[in-house]
């Protein structure tokens, strides 16, 4: 049992490039979400998954796109990196969005955009 | 939106001492999680505590809903408690976001 698997766990982009940030939890968990991290601003949600089909944009939207073909995958995916777009990424899930259920992290992308 | 306040930012311990970590909110919650960060940056689920007590080892957590606060203790501290402790909380009002607050920075000193 895995858990929350994200790659990679590091990459180095220059402006304007894109690239996909993969996501993938083998509980079957019906919420899956992206954060990122950055110094003193605590985690902050980027978007996020109720279920296959279905998503909906967090607090810091802007710049990145999602979908959810699959329960089990929830690629993040950056169309034009930008610097501001530095960060270190989570992707977590939970078993229910409904409220009662913990939310398990992956082990994190840090990004860097030159 | 629902706002998490957190305290102390940071808080420095000798190995053995207890400590405890707050969380305020600023409307009702149906969903109250704790974590801890390691300095590797790996995020683990602490406890998931709407309301009431729990206890796992020397970490215990209370959250009174009725006044907005939830409060993590540390007893006998160990230098692998050192870290980040972070807050989350849903709203009552039908959202589905989980509102993280800017955690408590811990350190504990040999």
């Amino acid at each position: 049992n895995a858990g929350v698997t994200q790659t990679p766990k590091f990459q180095v982009l220059k402006t304007g490039q894109s690239m996909t940030l993969q996501c993938a939890q083998d509980m079957n968990h019906e919420y899956m979400s992206w954060y990122r991290q950055d110094p003193g601003m605590g985690l902050r949600l980027i978007h996020y998954s109720v279920g296959a089909g279905i998503t909906d944009q967090g607090e810091v939207p802007n710049g990145y796109n999602v979908s959810r073909s699959t329960t089990e995958d929830f690629p993040l995916r950056l169309l034009s990196a930008a610097p501001s777009q530095t960060s270190v990424y989570f992707c977590a899930s939970s078993y229910s969005w409904s409220g009662v259920s913990k939310l398990f992290f992956g082990s994190g992308t840090q990004l860097s955009v030159l | 939106g629902i706002q998490v306040e957190q305290s102390p930012p940071d808080l420095i311990l000798q190995e053995g001492a207890n400590s405890t970590l707050r969380c305020n909110f600023s409307d009702s919650v149906n969903n109250l999680q704790w974590f801890h960060q390691n300095p590797w940056g790996q995020l683990i689920n602490l406890f998931y505590i709407p309301s009431g007590t729990k206890q796992n080892g020397r970490l215990s957590a209370t959250t009174v809903a009725t006044e907005r606060y939830s409060l993590l203790y540390i007893s006998s501290s160990q230098t692998t408690d050192s870290g980040v402790y972070f807050c989350a909380v849903r709203g009552q009002g039908g959202s589905e976001k989980l509102v993280f607050g800017k955690g408590t920075k811990l350190t504990v000193n040999p």
